[in-house]
């Protein structure tokens, strides 16, 4: 079945510290690809997505490129703020079915 | 825009005790799903409904679990009997029918379940 495997966590950087979040997936076919964040004490919020190969999505100063032949969806940001302090979850969907399948997320904490 | 609600935002039962959890999507939305979190776990599907049909729930523990969406709006997720693993945070999400590749779901703030 369908599967996304992340970086495992918890991630802690400094202000202003590059920032790469690494996602692979497995699908049959060409799953659209998604990052979602969540904020403490919210909901799950889509950060990004790419729906095929070469798209890059972006949101924030974050961005992902759909990477076909590594099957990889790699999250960055160049220089990642306190606000950014939140859980990432790396997400697929493979076409013509509805259904997310999530990573197990990863913590990142931004110190001043 | 409204987001999706839930409510309650937290709820603490004892083990063999039941409990409800209420949703209400984005209005016109025709999709609607029930997440289980569980600490450390990305979202797993319980439930997908398209308007008040069931589309997937095959990991739905349906000896426990049952959710309803009474005139494709509103729905409402039981857990009865409640076991100690079933404590999770419970999240609803909806979205439009999408074109293919083109979903986006909206996620509601959750109902943190703790179950003792």
């Amino acid at each position: 079945g369908d599967s996304v495997t992340q970086m495992e966590g918890p991630v802690t950087l400094s202000e202003e510290a590059f920032l790469t979040i690494n996602c692979t997936y497995t699908a049959t076919g060409y799953p659209s690809l998604f990052w979602y964040v969540q904020y403490p004490g919210e909901g799950l919020q889509l950060l990004l997505k790419a729906t095929k190969a070469d798209d890059k999505g972006s949101n924030k100063g974050f961005e992902a490129t759909y990477r076909k032949e590594t099957t990889s969806f790699h999250l960055e940001k160049g220089s990642v703020q306190v606000s950014d302090s939140a859980v990432y979850f790396c997400a697929s969907i493979r076409g013509g079915n509805e259904k997310l399948t999530f990573g197990t997320g990863t913590r990142l904490t931004i110190i001043p | 825009e409204a987001g999706v609600a839930q409510s309650p935002r937290y709820k603490i039962i004892e083990k063999r005790q039941s409990v409800a959890f209420w949703c209400n999507p984005i209005s016109g939305h025709a999709t609607l799903y029930w997440y289980q979190q569980i600490l450390g776990q990305g979202p797993k599907l319980l439930i997908q409904f398209q308007n008040n049909g069931v589309v997937d729930d095959s990991q739905l523990p349906k000896d426990r679990f049952s959710a309803e969406r009474l005139k494709g709006v509103d729905s409402t997720l039981k857990i009865q009997p409640a076991k100690l693993e079933d404590s999770a945070v419970y999240l609803c999400a909806s979205s439009l029918v999408g074109v293919r590749g083109t979903y986006e779901q909206y996620f509601g703030p959750g109902t943190r379940l703790t179950v003792t």
